[in-house]
């Protein structure tokens, strides 16, 4: 009865390469975000789509592109991937926006070599 | 500046110790604060929040807020070894329409037996 879940939990792969990062959550909520945690730990919003809209789109490169089939659902999709991109990209859901509890997914930690 | 800062640690308390992380926040506009845990290698997940200046208080967990100073902090008396963590703070503008959490890069705090 996993609730935000994300696949894979680990991604390891070359400069150049196209990768995605999937993520799912099954408590009804209707937003979803995207965020990536440095190696100082530091964790800042990349995304937020709430009802398959994407409502917060941060300074992210354009290589970074989410994709939302529905409520339950909010993907990842990074072209040319740059060593600065290794990461741990969690994704996140909550019952409308803004403050209300936000949920995490356990974490994908992306390495690029 | 940064936008919410706290101070990266390791914060070092005895077991049965009262611990008090501290942080403080640039704008003035900020209107709900959350205190998130997270442990080495899992997700964050959510502690507290507070939105009035004054105290809340959960169990051995007690946040502060004192917007005047732009200050929060949160207070876990009776400190386990389990408490030891990464803390993040985290504060929310309703008002700009961007709706996200902006995340402090966390204080680790270690609880000694």
């Amino acid at each position: 009865d996993t609730a935000v879940s994300q696949t894979p939990k680990y991604l390891v792969t070359q400069m150049g390469n196209d990768k995605s990062i999937k993520c799912e959550q099954n408590l009804g909520h209707d937003t979803m975000y995207w965020y990536k945690q440095d190696s100082k730990k530091f964790l800042k919003i990349m995304f937020s789509y709430n009802n398959k809209e994407l409502i917060i789109n941060e300074t992210v490169p354009n290589r970074f592109s989410p994709k939302s089939p529905d409520k339950a659902h909010l993907n990842l999709h990074i072209n040319s991937l740059e060593l600065g991109d290794s990461a741990v990209y969690f994704c996140a859901s909550s019952l409308g926006g803004g403050g209300n509890t936000q949920n995490f997914g356990p974490g994908t930690r992306l390495t690029v070599l | 500046q940064k936008e919410v800062e706290q101070n990266s640690g390791p914060l070092s308390v005895p077991e049965g110790a009262i611990a008090s992380l501290n942080c403080t926040y640039s704008d003035r506009g900020s209107q709900s604060f959350f205190w998130y845990r997270q442990y080495s290698g899992k997700s964050p997940e959510l502690i507290m929040f507070i939105y009035s200046n004054g105290d809340k208080e959960d169990g051995r967990f007690t946040a502060q807020l004192n917007k005047a100073s732009q200050y929060v902090s949160l207070l876990i008396r009776d400190s386990q070894p389990s408490d030891s963590a990464t803390y993040l703070c985290a504060v929310l503008n309703m008002d700009t329409g961007r709706r996200a959490l902006t995340f402090g890069s966390g204080t680790r705090l270690q609880v000694q037996p």
